[in-house]
């Protein structure tokens, strides 16, 4: 079966840093996307990883271990605007990508 | 460059009418795909093509629902007869195959609203 799971919701402060965790198991593995969503609006790309390591991407990155079925997205210097819904998404053999439902992140000041 | 263009972005009607949804592609994109969201289910894939020819339409709910793609440029998903339960945000997203880092890009997103 293909099972992907994330915390519902978080919250944190402006200028801090989060860490938002992502465990999947799959039936094939072909690499692990992070999407943004604000809401009402499309998700939108953040980050893609198909080896084990981190990825750095100006304030945001993301770790990924296979072995583990594990993923994160550390969020650094929080601001207003990265409130929104962060979705975890594995793509496998066949190309679908596959969400889970979802984390819903507040900044608060 | 433009993105993945739905139309409409808003859709009442009805319960028992037909339901037509649009989807433009970005250009050189080869890879169609047609989302639902809700609040409930999240973020769930319909129907995918790859190079206007369905792929795999496991998702697609039931018969009410029937997708096609004519040509590279254009896609529509249609529900007939629409009902309650199909109220949902209906996304199509596509994606250039053969690079395998190449994320799906996303259209705004069809809210539809079924009385």
């Amino acid at each position: 079966g293909q099972n992907i799971d994330q915390p519902t919701e978080m919250t944190a402060t402006e200028g801090a840093i989060v860490q938002i965790n992502c465990t999947y198991q799959t039936s094939g593995f072909n690499g692990l996307f992070w999407y943004q969503q604000h809401a009402g609006e499309a998700p939108t790309f953040l980050s893609y990883n198909v080896l084990d390591g981190l990825e750095e991407k100006g304030r945001f990155s993301s770790f990924l271990s296979r072995s583990k079925g594990y993923s994160y997205l550390l969020l650094k210097e929080l601001q207003m605007k990265d409130s929104a819904s962060y979705l975890c998404a594995v793509r496998d053999v066949t190309d679908k990508l596959i969400f889970g439902t979802g984390t819903r992140l507040q900044v608060f000041p | 460059d433009a993105g993945v263009i739905q139309s409409p972005r808003h859709e009442v009607t009805e319960m028992g009418q037909e339901v037509t949804l649009r989807c433009k592609p970005i250009s050189g994109h080869n890879s169609l795909f047609w989302y639902r969201q809700t609040m409930m289910r999240g973020l769930e894939l319909l129907i995918y093509f790859n190079n206007n020819v369905p792929i795999d339409d496991s998702g697609m709910p039931e018969d009410r629902f029937s997708a096609k793609m004519p040509n590279a440029s254009f896609s529509t998903l249609k529900i007939q007869p629409s009902e309650p339960r199909d109220s949902a945000v209906y996304f199509c997203a596509s994606r250039r195959t053969g690079d395998s880092n190449q994320p799906q890009h996303f259209g705004d997103g069809t809210r539809l609203s079924i009385l």
